[in-house]
């Protein structure tokens, strides 16, 4: 049973438009991060949220924390080509508990 | 800062060999590494976390015989799979665990075993 649900799966839109991705927890976790990975390479991370309520900007990415620290969003606006790749968010202790991922490719 | 290799990004090997897969932190000191495993258009698999100095931790179902763990010293771990099989063949990944304290882990690029 996967701790978290990240919705949609799969996500395809025009350059420009804007999407976001969302991720649920049944637990809470310590902290709870979002990764991309492009295909034959190893995640990134992107952001790392602590604090319920926080919100955080990373160019044309923000990252939103539930109050209650169990979901979390990731909002890109604009999409560019290069924002394709695979969203991964995952529950942080003392080891990682990922999601299911949610695929994106941005169309020119 | 917070790089991390591996090699080789790709091997090819019979079956019933064995291949060893490395995993080295090259800024920073990791006293944990993990190992994952990744089959296409799916998440990360937890395989095993890696302490320096002792054994490592398998998850359930992960055969810790055939897949042997070493972490050395605190910026090299090693994933052996022992006689290996086409059902092994997969996209395996290592990371290493920052030292911020938010449980951070910095991702190699991946190596893909193909076993035939």
């Amino acid at each position: 049973t996967q701790l978290l649900e990240q919705s949609p799966q799969f996500l395809s839109i025009q350059e420009g438009e804007n999407l976001t991705v969302y991720c649920n927890s049944s637990s809470v976790f310590s902290s709870l991060q979002w990764y991309r990975q492009e295909p034959g390479e190893g995640p990134v991370l992107l952001v790392t949220v602590v604090t319920g309520g926080e919100v955080k900007k990373l160019k044309r990415l923000t990252f939103q924390f539930g109050d209650a620290r169990k979901d979390s969003s990731l909002h890109i606006t604009a999409a560019q080509p290069g924002d394709t790749g695979l969203y991964l968010c995952a529950g942080a202790d003392y080891k990682l508990s990922f999601g299911a991922g949610t695929t994106v490719t941005v169309r020119a | 800062g917070a790089v991390v290799s591996q090699h080789p990004s790709w091997v090819i090997c019979k079956s019933g060999t064995s291949v060893k897969i490395e995993c080295r932190s090259l800024d920073f000191q990791a006293t944990t590494m993990f190992w994952y495993r990744q089959f296409p258009k799916q998440s990360l698999m937890l395989m095993a976390t890696s302490n320096e100095g002792s054994k490592a931790t398998y998850e359930q179902g992960v055969e810790k015989d055939k897949f042997l763990i070493n972490h050395a010293s605190l910026t090299l771990s090693t994933l052996t799979v022992t006689s290996a099989h086409p059902e092994d063949s997969s996209f395996y990944i290592c990371s290493a665990q920052g030292t911020s304290g938010r449980y951070e882990q910095y991702f190699g690029p991946g190596t893909r075993l193909t076993v035939t």
